[in-house]
């Protein structure tokens, strides 16, 4: 499975964007690029995935490098509710639905 | 909002009894999964089911055991509970589709601690 490289921890002050940023060169053609967050005691919570295109939800937008080999997830006006761990995650088209592999993730610290 | 409840919180066992993790979800998902999770190692597959009676192992099934007799209700049984056993477990569901990590919807776990 392709890795993914994500900092460990980054900060913002609240109301700022937030540009979460994750490393994944060895990609293949196929692997589609998911985020999910983890809230203090909880589980993790689905936040975005996309292919090639930049994606926009509720929750935030999904820039994907035209190599594909970099994304950014962008949190556009940061809260203390999105004080949590953010998972960068690979997955392959058509592939096992049992081989999510969560990395240790970035622990985005939100500063009032 | 869709939901996937795990019976306990927070649970003491005592080293060599047999523990059961109870996880029921709502949303008529086929898939069904469970994770431990460890500081310093994050989340790892234990097993994950596709459907009623079928399982698969996932990283690391070693000392565990699943069932799955109904479609909403996915168990994971500690045969004999051992001390490397304490941590936090999260039960997942997702609808199978070719998007394998797409929608996966967490319970909020149960943190196991063997004594």
């Amino acid at each position: 499975d392709a890795k993914t490289t994500q900092p460990n921890s980054m900060e913002s002050n609240e109301e700022e964007p937030v540009h979460l940023p994750c490393n994944h060169s060895t990609i293949s053609g196929t692997d589609y690029i998911h985020w999910y967050r983890q809230l203090p005691s909880q589980g993790p919570e689905y936040v975005i995935h996309g292919l090639t295109s930049n994606v926009n939800n509720r929750m935030a937008s999904l820039a994907i490098a035209e190599d594909r080999k970099s994304s950014t997830l962008i949190l556009h006006r940061a809260t203390l509710r999105d004080a949590a761990v953010y998972y960068c995650i690979l997955s392959a088209y058509g592939g096992s639905q049992g081989n999510l592999i969560f990395g240790k993730g970035t622990k985005l610290s939100v500063k009032p | 909002d869709v939901k996937v409840t795990q019976s306990s919180r927070y649970l003491v066992k005592r080293t060599g009894e047999k523990v059961f993790l109870e996880c029921v979800q709502d949303m008529d998902h086929e898939n069904m999964f469970w994770y431990r999770q460890d500081p310093g190692l994050g989340l790892r597959l234990i097993y994950f089911s596709y459907d009623v009676k079928m399982k698969e192992k996932g990283d690391i099934p070693e000392g565990y055991s699943v069932s799955r007799e109904k479609k909403e209700r996915f168990s994971l049984i500690l045969e004999s509970a051992s001390t490397n056993q304490t941590s936090m477990y999260l039960c997942a569901s997702c609808v199978p589709g070719q998007v394998p990590g797409y929608g996966y919807t967490f319970g909020s776990g149960t943190r196991l601690t063997v004594v």
